[in-house]
This record gives C-alpha cells, sequence and structure tokens, in this order.
C-alpha cells in the first residue's frame, strides 16, 4: 500500500475487555515497530519485528500486552483485561530493511479509550 | 537509561520569525538522532537523521544540527503550514531499533 494503515482508527472498550489493533506495514518492509503515545508526550517503544521475528519486546508494560507478526507482514497488538491506564494512541511503525537507523515510516494510530 | 528532553514545551512564533528548538540527550552510543514532524491525529513523519556531531541538515525553512549533546531545528522565516508538534528521538547503541522520544515542542506560527 501506499503507507501504513492501521485498523481501528478509534476503539472504546469498557474496562476489563480484550481489544485487538491491526497493523499493515508498507508492502516489502522488513521492520516493525509499536509505539504507544499517551496525550501531549512522545511516543514509547513498544515492541519490535524484523519479518516474523519478535527481536524486542523490552518495551511492553504487562504481560496483558502481546504482539505478533506471524508471516512477517500484518501485525496485531493485543491487549488483554484492559485497564484506564491503557488508554492511549498506539502508532505502528515500518522500516524498509533491518537496518536500526533507518528512517520509521508511521501509520496514523489507533486512539484506544478505556472507560 | 536513554533520555531525550525537549524545550520549549510550546512556542508561538508571528510569520517570518525565526527561531530554533532543543533537543538534549543522554544516550549510551548514540547511533542517530532523528527529527520528527507530527500534525493533529496524524503519525510522526521524518525530518531529519543526524549521526555525528557538528553535521547539519537542511529541508526547505528547516536546519537541523548536532553536538555531543544537544541537536537543534532551525525554522527560518516559518509559514502557517510549519505548525505542528516537532519530535526530537535517539537511538543509542543498547538496544536494537528502539526510539527514545522526546515529549515534544509544539510550535504554533500565525500568519
Amino acid at each position: 500500500g501506499a503507507g501504513v494503515s492501521q485498523s481501528p482508527r478509534y476503539k472504546v472498550a469498557k474496562r476489563g475487555q480484550d481489544v485487538a489493533l491491526r497493523c499493515d506495514p508498507i508492502s516489502g518492509h522488513v521492520s516493525l515497530f509499536w509505539y504507544q503515545q499517551a496525550l501531549g508526550q512522545g511516543p514509547e517503544f513498544l515492541t519490535y519485528f524484523q519479518n516474523e521475528a519478535q527481536l524486542d519486546k523490552s518495551g511492553l508494560p504487562s504481560d496483558r500486552f502481546f504482539a505478533e507478526r506471524p508471516e512477517g507482514s500484518v501485525s496485531t497488538l493485543k491487549i488483554q483485561r484492559t485497564q484506564q491506564e491503557d488508554s492511549a494512541v498506539y502508532l505502528c511503525a515500518s522500516s524498509r530493511t533491518g537496518g536500526s537507523n533507518e528512517k520509521l515510516f508511521f501509520g496514523s494510530g489507533t486512539q484506544l479509550s478505556v472507560l | 537509561e536513554d533520555q531525550v528532553t525537549q524545550s520549549p514545551e510550546a512556542l508561538r512564533l508571528q510569520e517570518g520569525e525565526s527561531s530554533s528548538l532543543n533537543c538534549s540527550y543522554t544516550v549510551s552510543g548514540l547511533r542517530g538522532l532523528f527529527w520528527y514532524r507530527q500534525d493533529p491525529g496524524k503519525g510522526p513523519e521524518f525530518l531529519f537523521t543526524l549521526y555525528s556531531a557538528g553535521e547539519e541538515k537542511e529541508k526547505e525553512r528547516l536546519k537541523a544540527t548536532l553536538t555531543k549533546k544537544e541537536s537543534f531545528l532551525h525554522i527560518t522565516a516559518p509559514k502557517p503550514e510549519d505548525s505542528a508538534t516537532y519530535l526530537c528521538a535517539a537511538l543509542g547503541g543498547t538496544s536494537y531499533g528502539k526510539l527514545t522520544f522526546g515529549q515534544g515542542t509544539i510550535l504554533t506560527v500565525h500568519p
């Protein structure tokens, strides 16, 4: 596709519900990242994939957060038993190769509101 | 732990009034210093990467510079369409591909 696509654009969940956020990276991009952006803050790293391999998940805040990229393209970020503090914009980004200092192409994000 | 701090938090300029945004960083083994622009409701959009102290890069009215402790984003004769949040991010040597972002500077340019 022309850019990184994320869905849904907005998600409202009741506390305790499970949610799944989808990311379609730019076709052929090897690296995929998930970031969390709270209101008025910069993005914070969650996890990183190179193809289907999850190479770094050090930023996932708890074991309620899980990410996968089974075929090395589309990725899903799953949050179980959502809490109010999970409310944020979840950004997905991809880069062309596995080079760590490449520029990232970001999607527009999924805005999650937990009530 | 890698840290990136941006100042000011917000900056209001008149059209044509040049200024600079600051990004201070504490990073082990800096491998890249990135500048991104973020418009409301959108993801960050890449502007520049700087790799070593003394390096400068320019794009239209923007120029980014890098020292061993700071980076500056200079805006010359800004226009209202330059209004956005500008994010600075550092890539350190301790983990692969993980950017540490600052909190951003919200720039507003009035006509």
